[in-house]
């Protein structure tokens, strides 16, 4: 079976630039998470959806950065404009809830590494 | 204080005996909770996943889950050079949020 896919996995660009990061979850999860990791602070939780509606962009380091998932197979996470410090791994996740409220196991994509000079 | 915590390490075994990772949580009302391993420059891989107090085991892996302390811990017996890597504990958040926190991670080497 596949699992989460994401595009591209190495992205190099130029401060100013628009970046947008894709990715496909397991097919049958509803829950789908974006998370950005670097060396300083680990794994953060910028955005996650339920059934493909937002619950929660509090991770969202400010308005450049942009999620959407207009069904249920497909998401984007998008920085406009790119600046360095946006220079780090991200990755998407997916699962799938439990009953009860709990979540199910999480399982990653490879990853996409930004470089923003 | 942090949602989930770790010793960042390192934590240095000697091969073949056991390692013991460690992670408290915050918030008294999550209900699942899961340890990941990640090798450099690769993405989290799902080891374990445990949903109730006590010991869950698979293979050379034990966790370990104390929900009124708050702690849950791995165990790896057997330890080999290929399981140095970063451990990372993750807790999903109180019900019906669905939100999956991770702690900074336990780096671990095993030495030959």
């Amino acid at each position: 079976d596949a699992g989460v896919i994401q595009s591209p996995r190495h992205e190099v660009t130029e401060m100013g630039q628009e970046v947008t990061l894709r990715c496909k979850p397991i097919s049958g999860h509803n829950s789908l998470f974006w998370y950005r990791q670097t060396m300083m602070r680990g794994l953060e939780l910028l955005i996650y959806f339920n059934n493909n509606v937002p619950i929660d962009d509090s991770g969202m380091p400010e308005d450049r950065f942009s999620a959407k998932m207009p069904n249920a197979s497909f998401s984007t996470l998008k920085i406009q404009p790119s600046e360095p410090r946006d220079s780090a791994v991200y990755f998407c996740a997916s699962s799938l809830a439990l009953a009860g409220g709990r979540g199910g196991e999480l399982f990653f994509g490879e990853g996409s590494r930004l470089t923003v000079l | 204080q942090k949602e989930v915590e770790q010793n960042s390490g390192p934590l240095s075994v000697p091969e073949g005996a056991i390692a013991s990772l460690n992670c408290t949580y915050s918030d008294r009302g999550s209900q699942s909770f899961f340890w990941y391993r990640q090798y450099s420059g690769k993405s989290p891989e799902l080891i374990m996943s445990i949903y109730s107090n006590g010991d869950k085991e698979d293979g050379r892996f034990t966790a370990q889950l104390n929900k009124a302390s708050q702690y849950v811990s791995l165990l790896i017996r057997d330890s080999q050079p290929s399981d140095s890597a970063t451990y990372l504990c993750a807790v999903n958040m109180p019900s019906g949020t669905y939100k999956y926190i991770f702690g900074t991670g336990t780096r671990l080497k095993v030495l030959a």
